[in-house]
């Protein structure tokens, strides 16, 4: 079993609707969780990170952990097609703050 | 504010051929540096990371090494490619301290043929 499982997708969603991302995990040492967004052939840019069980907001992006579950999820609100990209949720205990990644999810926004 | 810098974006390569890979930081002083790779359609997997100057961890058994000659600066190096070996190379900052995200750079992807 991987520690981290990610739906792949790809996941097609129509301009305006909202988008639901998951990853979900195994090992209860997590403490830190991110979502990194990556465009076709660049690296991983930062979107959100939290260390605690709730939700973060910021903008049109919601990040949300239920750690008795080990699952996370992001939300999009209000989607634009320049969201569309290959979204990573990654995982650290801390330890030298080394990440475990998810397979990553392909989302595409169609006008 | 910090910048990563990784060089080259493109990089084609014959089998048995050596290999060096250059990543630097700027803005931040005594960050953790890392180097992954990224194969198509997966994750991220980490290969190596650095907390200070000539100090190198590795994850995984590989044909690869890495070295850190300045605070700054990442290097990965091989000294002979396998077919294997090509794949999406990123390399990673942080700060030390209390734990803080990992930034990226935008890669180097290496072809060997």
């Amino acid at each position: 079993q991987k520690e981290v499982e990610q739906d792949p997708g790809p996941l097609s969603v129509p301009e305006g609707a909202i988008v639901s991302l998951n990853c979900t995990y195994s090992n209860s040492a997590f403490q830190y969780f991110m979502w990194y967004r990556q465009y076709s052939r660049k690296g991983p840019e930062l979107l959100m990170y939290t260390y605690s069980s709730g939700n973060k907001e910021d903008g049109r992006f919601t990040a949300q952990v239920d750690k008795s579950s080990k699952y996370i999820s992001l939300f999009i609100r209000d989607s634009q097609p320049s969201d569309s990209a290959t979204y990573l949720c990654a995982m650290s205990s801390g330890g030298y703050n080394k990440l475990i990644f998810g397979a990553g999810t392909r989302l595409a926004v169609h006008p | 504010s910090q910048t990563i810098h990784q060089w080259p974006a493109t990089l084609v390569q014959p089998v048995g051929s050596p290999l060096s890979l250059e990543c630097t930081v700027e803005g931040t002083s005594n960050p953790n540096l890392y180097w992954y790779r990224q194969a198509a359609g997966r994750g991220l997997q980490l290969l190596f990371y650095s907390v200070g100057i000539g100090q190198i961890s590795s994850e995984v058994p590989q044909n690869l090494s890495a070295s850190r000659p300045q605070d700054r600066q990442f290097i990965l190096s091989s000294k002979k490619l396998l077919l294997s070996d090509s794949g999406f190379y990123l390399c990673a900052w942080s700060g030390q301290g209390a734990w803080q995200p990992q930034h990226f750079g935008d890669g180097t992807r290496l072809s060997i043929l």
